[in-house]
């Protein structure tokens, strides 16, 4: 049981590049979200989804797609990589959003810089 | 506006002495309350849930205690491998969305 997976695990970029980010989780889990971590910021929600086929915005959705490419799988893309979007990039899942008390599960991170 | 306000920023102790974390928040209708650990390059890793006033959860060392406006861990005669970054975060009723405080960075000194 690997829990959540995330790839690349390290990624420099110029800005202007695009590239995606995977997660990947073995649990069952319905629900899957992308997260951000920047210093004195604490973990803020880009995008989330809720079960296979949906995907809503979280708080920092600008810049940012999101596909769910199965009940595993969930991508975050960046089509035009920016400086400001420099930061460590969290994938997590659950059981459900939907069930009264979910608690989530974090991969290892994809620390990403935009130069 | 919902938020979460974790207190200290960071904290030194020597091994075997006892210290407690806060977290206060301001939400409208505590659904969960989360507790977390994060080691440095690691994603957080859960420790606990706690969804109403006066609940309590062990594990090992480490003691969650919520009330209606914040949270403690209670970490008892700490051990050098509890050093991490202590994350709290919490959920709104009729929301899927968590809202994380910066956390506390605890190092124990061996």
């Amino acid at each position: 049981n690997a829990g959540v997976t995330q790839t690349p695990k390290f990624q420099v970029l110029k800005t202007g590049q695009s590239m995606t980010l995977q997660c990947a989780q073995d649990m069952n889990h319905n629900s899957m979200y992308w997260y951000r971590q920047d210093p004195g910021m604490g973990l803020r929600l880009i995008y989330y989804s809720a079960s296979e086929g949906t995907t809503d915005k979280g708080e920092v959705p600008n810049g940012y797609n999101v596909s769910r490419l199965n009940k595993r799988e969930f991508s975050l893309r960046l089509e035009s990589a920016a400086p400001s979007q420099t930061s460590v990039y969290f994938c997590a899942s659950s059981e459900s959003a939907r069930v009264e008390y979910n608690e989530q599960f974090f991969g290892p991170g994809t620390r990403l810089t935009v130069l | 506006e919902d938020q979460v306000t974790q207190s200290p920023e960071a904290l030194r102790l020597q091994e075997g002495e006892s210290s407690s974390l806060n977290c206060s928040y301001t939400v409208s209708g505590l659904r969960g309350l989360f507790w977390y650990r994060q080691d440095p390059g690691k994603g957080p890793e859960f420790l606990f849930t706690l969804y109403s006033a006066g609940e309590e959860k062990e594990k090992e060392r480490l003691k969650a205690t919520l009330t209606k406006k914040e949270s403690f861990l209670h970490i008892t005669a700490p051990k050098p491998e509890d050093s991490a970054t202590y994350l709290c975060a919490v959920q709104a009723r009729g929301t899927y969305k968590y809202i994380f405080g910066t956390g506390t960075r605890l190092k124990v000194l061996a």
